[in-house]
């Protein structure tokens, strides 16, 4: 079965902080994606990485950092967390294949304060 | 540029009855792909059903079909006989075939709640 986890379900962090939010997948996939999700505004792009060690960025990269040393882990990271990064983080993976869906985490919602 | 677009907020629905949940999108490329998940309180992504552009009849899985229409760049969603489970935001997603790595880009959601 399809699986992809991320390392917390709910985290509070303070401002100024730096933030790691770890995501694995057991599906050998090629790509993985890391979205915020905001009410109102739907689920955002922040990175995307279509192959070890390489990423892109996505719609609203300010103020993120990415790494993905291994096929399976994609790590979102928080330089120094402030509180409008407040927000619900989740991950995806896709096979490389062009048609396929995207295969969601259970999230992470973070709190900064 | 791509624009996905759900203009309903929040809709209800009586138990049994269907529901349609609109999308409209925009693009330049010819060929995409259209998906919708599901959202409920727990939190998770729930891959419903997905429509090529290419694809001349329109999608089913089991109770959701996709009713697209082309033309009109629209990809409504029709949840037959509503139960109490699909309760839940709905997202309506385009991908672009050729972009790389497949990202998507999500509407803002609409909100179902089925009324027992």
């Amino acid at each position: 079965d399809v699986k992809v986890t991320q390392s917390s379900r709910y985290l509070v962090k303070r401002t100024g902080e730096k933030v790691f939010l770890e995501c694995v997948q057991d599906m050998d996939h090629e790509n993985m994606f890391w979205y915020r999700q905001d009410p109102g505004l739907g689920l955002r792009l922040i990175y995307f990485s279509y192959d070890v060690k390489m990423k892109e960025k996505g719609d609203i990269p300010e103020g993120y950092s990415v790494s993905r040393e291994k096929k399976e882990r994609f790590s979102l990271i928080l330089e120094s967390a402030s509180t409008n990064q407040t927000s619900m983080y989740l991950c995806a993976s896709r096979t490389g294949l062009r048609s396929g869906e995207q295969y969601f985490g259970p999230g992470t919602r973070l709190t900064v304060t | 540029a791509q624009k996905i677009t759900q203009t309903q907020p929040g809709m209800f629905v009586q138990e049994k009855e269907a529901v349609t949940l609109d999308c409209t999108y925009d693009t330049s490329d010819p060929s995409y792909g259209l998906f919708w998940y599901k959202q409920p309180s727990s939190g998770e992504m729930i891959f419903l059903i997905y429509q090529g552009s290419y694809d001349q009849q329109n999608a089913t899985e089991g109770r959701y079909s996709l009713n697209f229409q082309k033309a009109r760049k629209s990809a409504n969603l029709v949840i037959s006989a509503s139960q109490l489970g699909d309760s839940a935001m709905y997202f309506c997603a385009m991908r672009e075939v050729y972009n790389q790595g497949g990202k998507l880009i999500f509407g803002q959601g609409t909100e179902l709640s089925v009324k027992p």
